[in-house]
C-alpha cells in the first residue's frame, strides 16, 4: 500500500520567514495530494490540494510543488505569521471518479515566533 | 459544500463498555466512509473502510470484532468500539471521499474517546 514519509516533524521560523515542508509517497498509482492544517482537537483543514497532472499550485502565500518522477511534493509558506502556527500534515490518494483511501504524512508541528 | 456530521464529539466510558460514533451525510450520499484513529502527538491512522450495503473493508492490524463498522444507509455511517479499553483512548473522525472542496475529502468533526 501506499507509503508518505514527511520531513521534518517540527520546524520553527521567525515571523515573515518562509517554512518548507516536504513528503514523499511510495505509490505510483497516487494522483491526488493534499495537505492539512489540523489544530489540536479539530478536524484536519484543507489548506490546499494538488493533482499529479500540474506541478505546482499557488494559493496566497501558500503554494504546493509536485515531482511525479521523484515521487515528491512540498508545501511552501511564506510571509509566515503567528497564526500559522499549527501541526500540517500531507496525504496522498489515487483520485479521479472514485476516491481511494488517503494516506497521511507523520505531521510537522510549525511555531511562528513573533 | 458537502457537510459530515459526527457524534458524540466527546464521550468518556467506563472499561469494558461499548461506544457507538456515528456519522451522518448532510447534504450528500455518502457511499464510502473512511475511518481514523489519531493518538496524541500522531499521525491519522486509517481503520477501516466502510461501504453501503457490504461488510466494511479493515487495515492490516484492526480488530474487525472490536471495532464494528455499519454502514445501513447512503446518510449514515457508524463505529462502535466494544469492550474499550484504554487503550482505545483516542481521536476518531470519520471521512467521505470526493465531496469536499475541489472534490476532495469532507471530514467529520471527529470524536474525543476516553475509556477510564
Amino acid at each position: 500500500g501506499e507509503n508518505v514519509e514527511q520531513h521534518p516533524s517540527t520546524l520553527s521560523v521567525q515571523e515573515g520567514d518562509s517554512a518548507v515542508i516536504k513528503c514523499t509517497y511510495s505509490d505510483s498509482a497516487s494522483n491526488y495530494f493534499p495537505w492539512y492544517k489540523q489544530e489540536l482537537g479539530k478536524r484536519p483543514q484543507l489548506i490546499i490540494d494538488i493533482r499529479s497532472n500540474v506541478g505546482e499550485k499557488k494559493d496566497q502565500r501558500i503554494a504546493v510543488t509536485l515531482n511525479k518522477t521523484a515521487k515528491h511534493f512540498s508545501l511552501h509558506i511564506t510571509e509566515t505569521q503567528p497564526e500559522d502556527s499549527a501541526v500540517y500534515f500531507c496525504a496522498a490518494s489515487t483520485g479521479g471518479t472514485s476516491y481511494g483511501k488517503l494516506t497521511f504524512g507523520q505531521g510537522t508541528i510549525l511555531t511562528v515566533h513573533p | 459544500g458537502a457537510v459530515v456530521s459526527q457524534h458524540p464529539s466527546r464521550v468518556i466510558c467506563k472499561s469494558g463498555t461499548s461506544v457507538k460514533i456515528e456519522c451522518r451525510s448532510l447534504d450528500f450520499q455518502a457511499t464510502t466512509m473512511f475511518w481514523y484513529r489519531q493518538f496524541p502527538k500522531q499521525s491519522l491512522m486509517l481503520m477501516a473502510t466502510s461501504n453501503e450495503g457490504s461488510k466494511a473493508t479493515y487495515e492490516q492490524g484492526v480488530e474487525k470484532d472490536k471495532f464494528l463498522i455499519n454502514h445501513a444507509s447512503l446518510t449514515l455511517s457508524t463505529l462502535t468500539v466494544t469492550s474499550a479499553h484504554p487503550e482505545d483512548s483516542s481521536f476518531y473522525i470519520c471521512s467521505a471521499p470526493g465531496t469536499g472542496v475541489s472534490h476532495g475529502y469532507t471530514f467529520g468533526s471527529g470524536t474525543r474517546l476516553t475509556v477510564v
